[in-house]
């Protein structure tokens, strides 16, 4: 079965970097694009960009560009984000999610990531 | 690219029907049949409840249905069920290699 799994909780220090993956499997890694997501305490969903597993190409909205890297490995069929320059409003639950074609929907979803940014 | 309108909450009881909206623009919206919509839970990852704008995955109740009209969309839960007290997000393609969720509805089964 598809399985997304996340790694661990993390605290950062403002201005550092913080890293997550997404560890896949029960699904050909390279045939479905993977979305990165993000929610804030009590707030809502919101879009951080998408990555193509098989060449690598990456597309991410404007307000994260330049802060927001995403990459893959095929030989562990592992996506990561990696988001630089924290502030404290990145304190948020960080998820990676399928889709099932380019367009959506998000059908597979990791179990999230909280990373908390203070001092 | 502006979030997705949805109300902030909205309920029923056990039983009844409640319709959640999402109004986004000619650009995301009512450019494009990929509209969604995700259970949320407390503490838990969302959940894909309705994929291009009236579609069921296996295993979500046809309870659930979804719709489109024009630049809105509207999320329909029939026979409402304690189970179903949650959060409920849309997403839509916004073009351009674009993706945007709605801000969140809460629904409280009475």
């Amino acid at each position: 079965q598809v399985q997304l799994v996340q790694s661990g909780t993390e605290v950062k220090k403002p201005g550092a970097s913080v890293k997550v993956s997404c560890k896949t499997s029960g699904y050909t890694f390279t045939g479905y694009y993977m979305h990165w997501v993000r929610q804030a305490p009590g707030q809502g969903l919101e879009w951080m960009g998408i990555i193509n597993p098989s060449g690598g190409s990456t597309t991410s909205p404007q307000k994260f560009q330049g802060r927001v890297t995403m990459t893959r490995d095929t030989s562990t069929s592992t996506v990561y984000m990696e988001l630089s320059s924290l502030r404290s409003e990145d304190t948020a639950v960080y998820y990676c999610a399928r889709v099932l074609t380019y367009f959506g929907p998000f059908d597979y979803w990791g179990q999230g990531t909280l990373v908390t940014v203070s001092s | 690219q502006s979030a997705l309108t949805q109300p902030p909450s909205a309920s029923g009881s056990p039983g009844q029907s409640v319709t959640i909206s999402c109004t986004g623009t000619s650009s995301d919206v009512g450019g494009y049949t990929y509209v969604s919509w995700y259970q949320q839970h407390p503490g838990k990852a969302p959940k894909l409840m309705i994929y291009e704008v009236s579609k069921r995955p296996s295993g979500v109740p046809d309870r659930f249905s979804g719709s489109k009209s024009g630049n809105t969309a509207s999320l329909t839960v029939s026979g409402l069920q304690t189970d179903d007290e949650a959060d409920y997000y849309c997403s839509s393609y916004a073009g351009s290699n674009n993706w945007v969720f709605g801000g969140g509805t809460k629904l409280t089964v009475l």
